[in-house]
C-alpha cells in the first residue's frame, strides 16, 4: 500500500459545527503533515507529527486540533470555523531516510475540500 | 529555512523540452532540493530529488550547479498532460522536518 486515504472528499459545515478530518496511511510513516491550500496557492504547512507527537505547530487556531491515535491515523478536528477556512486540507506523510538514501519525500494524500457557511 | 523563487507561469508545446528554474540562496549543508507536481484538487506529487549535480529518473531530470544556490527541472518532450503547477522545496532530510512551499510555477501545455 503507497497510498494516503483522506476522507470525507468533501465536507461542508456551518461555523457552529464540530467535524473531523481523517487520515490513513499504511506504509509505515512515522511522520504525518497537515497542510491547507487555498485556490491558486501553495500548500502552506500547518501541523506536523513525529513518531505520534506534535512537532511543528506553525500558529495554527486552536478552532483546529490535531491527533494522531497511533502511527497510521492523523485526524483535524474541526470546532467553530470561519468561512475564510474553506479550503483543500491535505494529509501527507513521510518516512525515516538517512542523509546518504535520500531525504524527507512527502506523500500527499488527494485531500478534502472544506467549505464553510 | 531556505526561501525559494519560481517564475510564476510557462507556456509550452507539446514535444518540447521544459527547464524550470528554482532558486534558493540560503540553501543549507544538510538540506535537500525536491520537486513535487500538483494538478487541480490534488495532493502534490514528487517528481524528483537531488543534492548536488545531476539526478535523473524515468520523468525528469534535476540539475543542481556547485554553488547549490539554484536548480533546474528538466521536462524532456512534454505532452498536455504534463499541464500543473511545478513547486520547488528546500529542506532538511530528516523525517519530520519543516518542508515549506514557495510559489510554484504554473506549466500550460499547448497542442
Amino acid at each position: 500500500d503507497t497510498e494516503v486515504t483522506q476522507t470525507p472528499k468533501h465536507l461542508v459545515m456551518g461555523m457552529t459545527n464540530k467535524k473531523s478530518l481523517k487520515c490513513e496511511q499504511h506504509m509505515g510513516h512515522r511522520a504525518m503533515y497537515w497542510y491547507k491550500q487555498k485556490a491558486k496557492k501553495p500548500p502552506e504547512l500547518m501541523f506536523v507529527y513525529s513518531y505520534e507527537k506534535l512537532s511543528i505547530n506553525e500558529s495554527v487556531p486552536s478552532r483546529f486540533s490535531p491527533e494522531c491515535p497511533n502511527s497510521s491515523l492523523l485526524n483535524l478536528h474541526l470546532h467553530a470555523l470561519q468561512p475564510e477556512d474553506s479550503a483543500l486540507y491535505l494529509c501527507a506523510s513521510s518516512h525515516k531516510t538517512g542523509v546518504r538514501s535520500g531525504a524527507n519525500v512527502l506523500t500527499f494524500g488527494a485531500g478534502s475540500r472544506l467549505t464553510v457557511l | 529555512l531556505a526561501k525559494t523563487t519560481q517564475p510564476i507561469s510557462m507556456d509550452s508545446y507539446e514535444g518540447q523540452e521544459v527547464n524550470i528554474t528554482c532558486s534558493h540562496n540560503n540553501i543549507a549543508t544538510n538540506d535537500y532540493i525536491t520537486w513535487y507536481q500538483q494538478f487541480p484538487s490534488q495532493g502534490p506529487r514528487f517528481i524528483i530529488q537531488g543534492y548536488k549535480t545531476k539526478v535523473t529518473n524515468e520523468v525528469a531530470s534535476l540539475f543542481i550547479p556547485a554553488d547549490r544556490k539554484s536548480s533546474t527541472l528538466s521536462l524532456p518532450r512534454v505532452s498536455l498532460s504534463d499541464t500543473a503547477v511545478y513547486y520547488c522545496l528546500v529542506g532538511e532530510g530528516n523525517q519530520g522536518g519543516k518542508l515549506i512551499f514557495g510559489q510554484g510555477t504554473e506549466l500550460s501545455v499547448k497542442p
